[in-house]
């Protein structure tokens, strides 16, 4: 498969702490997308880094991408209950983007 | 609009009938994809369309699947013969180009197959 893997599959912390979600995929990428999706609506783009990039700031979301390990990850600095939603990755190669499985995030208020 | 749109959002059919779910992409927006969720799991694509090339079928799960994109605007998803496993979200997405823009995702139609 394709498919981009996260880790962990659901995440638990106190609000204010920070969340750190994990991205691995198979293939060559053009580059790496991450979505939120809260329940019951569609995705939500979020940060996009291209394959020759390493790291990427936006607001309160930090991304990383290791090519050379094929992984990235997202990190949500002080947790808000309202980024309570899942995490997906998406690898684009090509005119395709394929998606993982998600990382499930809850945060306490 | 100001984003993606699908319609229905909820469908309950019976086993052996056909469905049609409809997307609305953003206006001006080339490329189009189809995407299916079932409980819990990621995202499975299904077929994508962008400009007037010929569409990228190679996700569909059977020949009881098929879509179309007329004008290269609306999208309708057709599912024939209903089977229970295709019981799932199936969620319409487009962009502005293809590969390196983010996809712009509706809310998703949710169909129950009893």
């Amino acid at each position: 498969s394709q498919q981009g893997e996260e880790d962990p599959q659901a995440l638990s912390i106190q609000e204010g702490e920070n969340a750190t979600m994990n991205c691995s995929y198979k293939t060559s990428i053009n580059n790496l997308q991450w979505y939120r999706q809260n329940s019951g609506r569609g995705l939500v783009h979020l940060i996009l880094i291209r394959s020759n990039e390493r790291e990427k700031h936006s607001g309160r979301l930090r991304v990383t991408l290791d090519t050379s390990k094929k992984s990235s990850s997202l990190l949500i600095t002080a947790s808000r209950a309202a980024d309570t939603a899942s995490y997906f990755c998406a690898t684009g190669t090509g005119n395709q983007f394929y998606f993982g499985t998600g990382t499930s995030l809850t945060v306490i208020p | 609009g100001a984003g993606v749109s699908q319609s229905p959002s909820n469908k309950v059919t019976e086993k052996g009938k056909d469905v049609e779910l409809r997307c609305d992409p953003i206006s001006g927006h080339t490329a189009l994809y189809w995407y299916r969720q079932s409980l819990g799991q990621g995202l499975e694509f299904l077929i994508y369309f962008q400009g007037n090339s010929a569409p990228d079928k190679s996700g569909l799960p059977s020949d009881r699947f098929s879509a179309e994109r007329t004008g290269g605007s609306v999208s309708t998803l057709t599912i024939q013969r209903t089977q229970q496993e295709d019981s799932a979200v199936y969620l319409c997405a487009s962009s502005l180009d293809t590969g390196s823009t983010p996809l712009h995702f509706g809310n998703g139609t949710r169909l129950t197959v009893t």
